[in-house]
């Protein structure tokens, strides 16, 4: 089955202790997205990467890492996770170029204490 | 920079109607895509319905339609025969194709529906 895994599902930890989110995806895809969702503001952009080894900045970077060491791993590092990255984090892919949609993973709910 | 405005943030609609969710885009790309998704209580994100720019008639898939007014910046979601499974959270998206590459997709800020029975 084409998807996109993330894990853990749901996480909860202390402020500053260093966490990963791991994110694979069996389709293929060039193009990993990372999202936050929050209350109000809708899905955005954390990191994305076109393709192994590139990697760009979102509209809300700061706070986290990424890496794309090959092409369907692309996973999420909060060095020192502050309770302002309490949210639900999706990671996402899809073909490029064109007009694709995202394929979604299941979500990571993340609260920092 | 592109923007997405969903200036609903909850509806109501009753089992069996029709309803639409509003949907506004800016962009200055003449290539993009508009997306919607829908996202239940579960948390999920699942795909409903595609539009590019350059599509000459709206989109549908199954119960639901895409009202694209070009001229106007919108991409209203029309979802007919409402079904209490439609009772989720809804997003519209946009994904500017410019210079041989896709950028990020925009997500607007979401409008909750909710159907009664």
């Amino acid at each position: 089955e084409a998807q996109v895994t993330q894990n853990p599902r749901y996480l909860i930890t202390v402020t500053g202790k260093k966490l990963t989110v791991t994110c694979s995806q069996n389709m293929n895809h060039e193009y990993m997205s990372w999202y936050r969702q929050d209350p109000g503001l809708g899905l955005r952009q954390i990191y994305y990467s076109m393709n192994v080894e590139v990697t760009d900045k979102g509209d809300v970077p700061e706070g986290y890492k990424v890496s794309r060491k090959e092409k369907r791993n692309f996973p999420l590092i909060l060095e020192s996770p502050s309770p302002n990255q309490t949210s639900l984090y999706f990671c996402a892919s899809s073909l490029i170029p064109g007009a694709h949609g995202y394929t979604f993973g299941s979500g990571t709910r993340l609260t920092v204490v | 920079a592109q923007k997405i405005t969903q200036t609903q943030p909850g509806m109501f609609v009753q089992e069996k109607e029709a309803v639409t969710l509003d949907c506004t885009y800016d962009t200055s790309d003449p290539s993009y895509g508009l997306f919607w998704y829908k996202q239940p209580s579960s948390g999920e994100m699942i795909f409903l319905i595609y539009q590019g720019s350059y599509d000459q008639q709206n989109a549908t898939e199954g119960r639901y339609s895409l009202n694209f007014q070009k001229a106007r910046k919108s991409a209203n979601l029309v979802i007919s025969a409402s079904q209490l499974g439609d009772s989720a959270m809804y997003f519209c998206a946009m994904r500017v194709i410019s210079s041989g590459s896709a950028r990020q997709l925009t997500f607007g800020s979401g409008t909750q529906l909710t159907v009664l029975p």
